[in-house]
């Protein structure tokens, strides 16, 4: 199982002020097709968790353009431009190339 | 708008049984793959099982295997999840959700999840 390890798991950020997230896999999480399948999701409180990103760097339609991804094979990186109050909950990172899929453990975002 | 709504989560005891079901509007229901993904309280997701569109394969969390059946109705739209042998540690918020192959199985959408409780 491709075990993936999220860093930090607490991250107070200041309004305005960027953030980072990375994800480090177990297993390169390049698939045979060429393609790397590690997706990005917000889980607010309370509210079922919504993708952000996919396949590395693709932002989902109506994601705010100060998310956005980047990495390859183990080491993956979500990055806040400038962090807003909405912005608070938890970020979970999650593999689609190696079955089972799996997701990392969450990092939660707070406002200072 | 795509919707999916659970419903038939609640409390049992250890070794119960309990059926989710799963009901989808808004999209092509047989035009893609479903899944269902946990959360225990407090902790993180999990993959529990998904489907094929036909229903033709299915594949499960090693956890539950041989416990749980993932099954769907596409003439009803409905997607669900047969439970048996129900442990405490199986406790969670269970979630409807359709992860697209295309994209790595991310999840595009997710039902408002529905909590299922096992205690004595």
């Amino acid at each position: 199982e491709v075990v993936l390890t999220q860093s930090p798991l607490s991250l107070p950020v200041t309004p305005g002020q960027p953030a980072s997230i990375s994800c480090r896999s177990s297993q390169s999480l390049e698939h045979s097709d060429g393609r790397t399948y590690l997706s990005w999701f917000q889980q607010r409180p309370g509210q079922s968790p919504r993708r952000l990103i996919y396949k590395v760097s693709k932002r989902d339609s109506g994601v705010p353009d100060r998310f956005s991804g980047s990495g390859s094979g183990t080491d993956f990186t979500l990055k806040i431009s400038r962090v807003e109050a909405e912005d608070v909950g938890v970020y979970y990172c999650m593999q689609g190339t190696h079955w089972p899929l799996t997701f990392g453990g969450g990092t939660k975002v707070e406002i200072k | 708008e795509v919707q999916l709504v659970e419903s038939g989560g609640g409390l049992v005891q250890p070794g119960g049984s309990l059926r989710l079901s799963c009901a989808g509007s808004g999209f092509t229901f047989s035009s893609f793959w479903m899944s269902w993904v946990r959360q225990a309280p407090g902790r993180g997701l999990e993959w529990v099982a998904y489907i094929k569109e036909d229903g033709s394969s299915s594949n499960y969390l090693d956890s539950v295997r041989g416990r749980f059946t993932i099954s769907r109705d596409n003439a009803k739209n409905s997607l669900f999840l047969q439970m048996n042998s129900l442990r405490v540690e199986d406790t969670a918020v269970y979630y409807c959700a359709r992860p697209p192959p295309e994209s790595g199985y991310a999840i595009d959408y997710w039902g408002q999840g529905i909590l299922v409780t096992v205690s004595s």
